[in-house]
């Protein structure tokens, strides 16, 4: 199992705001990034250093941290929003890097 | 305009060894702060981080791979590599390259490959 834990599937009403949650006791230490993957596509990285968010990246995403908690907020989630999201930091030694498990994000 | 790009078999037999190359264009495999990374993704499952070298070739593995994992850095062709021992059926994935960038505290993959899979079949 991961040392970083998702929920393994959440969904939001397009137009609503969702919240994908990445637990880790590393989290305390060390930053999450956030990643978006679509079906055949390699991933994509959306949220860097807990909450900075790349060139192109919309503004409707956005991380925070609290704790051994990591999150992924989308504001207004829209279509295209619907992928698999995987945090990632390192694991409680420091030594290694890890992938939380992935959520698949559903906007109906 | 940076891409990485993996190339290597796409079928090796059991007990064989897996060799993958990532040829890097648009910058250089030559810079202090990023690091080289591997990563892989089973059919319809998670991602898993496989290894990660520097322009030194400093290494470090995972742990659940180290046993039968390398991976190489070669600044004159702009690429590296990774050879993973022994493979089974389980070594069945997408294997992708990335650059690890950011410092020690926040280690994030900011440029990936388009991936390639990988069968284990005799």
């Amino acid at each position: 199992s991961s040392e970083l834990t998702q929920d393994p599937a959440v969904s939001v009403a397009l137009g609503q705001t969702v919240r994908i949650t990445c637990q880790g006791d590393s989290l305390r230490s060390y930053y999450a990034n956030w990643y978006q993957q679509k079906p055949g596509q390699a991933p994509v990285l959306v949220i860097s250093d807990g909450n900075n968010r790349p060139s192109g990246i919309p503004d409707r995403m956005s991380g925070s941290s609290s704790g051994i908690t990591a999150s992924l907020t989308i504001t207004g989630a829209q279509a295209d929003d619907e992928a698999d999201y995987y945090c990632n930091s390192r694991d409680r030694s420091g030594n290694y890097l890890v992938f939380g498990g992935g959520t698949k994000l559903t906007v109906l | 305009q940076f891409q990485l790009q993996e190339s290597g078999p796409g079928l090796v037999r059991p007990s064989e060894t897996l060799s993958l190359t990532c040829s890097v264009s648009g910058g250089s495999v030559n810079t202090y702060g990023h690091y080289w990374a591997w990563i892989r993704q089973p059919p319809g499952k998670g991602l898993e981080w496989i290894g990660s070298v520097s322009y030194t070739g400093v290494t470090y593995y995972s742990p659940s791979l180290e046993s039968r994992i390398t991976i190489s850095v070669d600044p004159s062709k702009n690429q590296f590599s990774m050879t993973l021992n022994s493979v089974t059926v389980a070594d069945r994935a997408v294997y992708y390259c990335a650059r690890r960038a950011g410092g020690y505290k926040g280690s994030k993959f900011d440029y990936w490959g388009r991936g390639t899979l990988v069968t284990v079949s005799s």
